[in-house]
This record gives C-alpha cells, structure tokens and sequence, in this order.
C-alpha cells in the first residue's frame, strides 16, 4: 500500500515568515514528487515537481527532496495571505502506474 | 483558455440515478487521469488513459463506474446506480505523458447524491 502523509494542520505562520510544509512517503521506487496548491471548492494546481535530491528553487517556493529518508518539503519564502490554502504532496511511483498517490495535505493559514 | 475543462461543474442526482461526466483534455495531451476527492482527503487515482487505451484502474474503481476515451480526446466518466457514498468531487487531469510529466487538473465536478 502506497501511502504519502502529511500533517494536516492547520499550519499558522505570520505574514512575511517562511511556511515549511513536510510530507514523508512509503514506496521507495517513488520518482517524481509534486505539491500543489488546493483553494477552497476549488481543484488543485501545480506549485512545485522534483526528481532529484536537493533543492529546486521557483520564485518563492523551494522543494527539497530527500529519497534516503523518503522525505519532501516545501518552503514558501515572504508568506502572503493569499498563499492560505491547502497543499498537497504528491507522488509518482516508477513501477509503470503512472497515477499520482497524494496525502491528505496541509491546510496553511497565513496571518496578515 | 486551453486548460481542462470538465462539464458539468455540479450535479445533484437521486440515489440509484445514472449520472456522466464529461472531461475535455489540454490540447494534444496524450494522457487523461480521473481522480475523486471528498472532504478532508487528497485526490484519490480512479483510472487513467493513453490516448485511447485505458491503461491503469485503481480498486477504487468499481463495476458500476465506467470510463472512455473513445477517439483519444475527450473522456466520460460514468457511474451507474448512483450511492450516496458517491458523493465526492470528481477531478479530471490531462499531461503530455513526458519523461517527467506533470498532470494538470480541472475545475472538477461535485457530485452530490440524495
């Protein structure tokens, strides 16, 4: 079984701070790692994907990738209020099934 | 816009009634996902398609569910005998199908059954 968890929050972080979002994931064949971004009623939108280990950098957002420890992260630099939302880690295994496993996400609240 | 675009954007149906759904990809992508998400949950995989051939269906995917993709474009999703378990936010996602694909999500339909 296949799983991705989050922390589900809420996660209050003051405007201008830095919001780190984790997410931590079962299946160690896992390639391709995505977090996006869910609004209220709304459907979800790609923030961030990474393959490799390390830090990718995009704009405010950096993802980190850790696949010893099995381990994602998302940081979001100068948080804004309309960064509140919930977001999602996913992840793509690389054993031919190509649909996306996701975890709960993490409901992030900025406060102005 | 030349995003996904899914039809209805809501549908309210009785317990036992037949509902479709209707998903329109990005243009000349090869690859059509549908997903269901209900509250407090992420997006849970359903069955997937390249062009035409349904490659992928998860077990959540019951014998009353059915999906098409008859000429490679648009896609159906189809639930017969509807439940209110039913109930949820059916989400359509589209990708060139690359070597690091990524997937791009419609608006969703919300289906709510009674």
């Amino acid at each position: 079984q296949k799983e991705v968890e989050q922390n589900s929050g809420p996660l209050s972080v003051p405007e201008g701070a830095i919001a780190s979002l984790n997410c931590t994931y079962s299946d160690r064949g896992s390639q391709s790692f995505f977090w996006y971004r869910q609004y209220s009623g709304k459907s979800p939108e790609l923030i961030m994907f990474i393959y490799s280990n390390g830090d990718k950098e995009d704009g405010r957002f950096t993802a980190q990738l850790n696949k010893a420890s099995q381990y994602v992260s998302l940081l979001i630099r100068d948080s804004q209020p309309s960064d509140s939302a919930t977001y999602l880690c996913a992840v793509r295994s690389g054993g031919g099934a190509d649909g996306l496993t996701f975890g709960k996400g993490t409901h992030l609240i900025i406060q102005p | 816009d030349t995003g996904v675009s899914q039809n209805p954007r809501h549908k309210i149906t009785k317990r036992g009634q037949n509902v479709t759904f209707r998903c329109d990809p990005i243009s000349e992508h090869n690859r059509l996902y549908w997903y269901r998400q209900t509250l407090g949950q992420g997006p849970e995989f359903l069955t997937y398609f390249q062009n035409e051939a349904q490659l992928e269906k998860s077990r959540l995917l019951s014998d009353r569910f059915s999906a098409e993709r008859p000429k490679g474009s648009f896609s159906t999703l189809e639930i017969q005998r509807t439940e209110q378990g039913d109930s949820a936010m059916y989400l359509c996602a589209s990708s060139d199908g690359g070597g690091f694909e990524t997937q791009y999500f419609g608006p969703g339909t919300r289906l709510l059954v009674l």
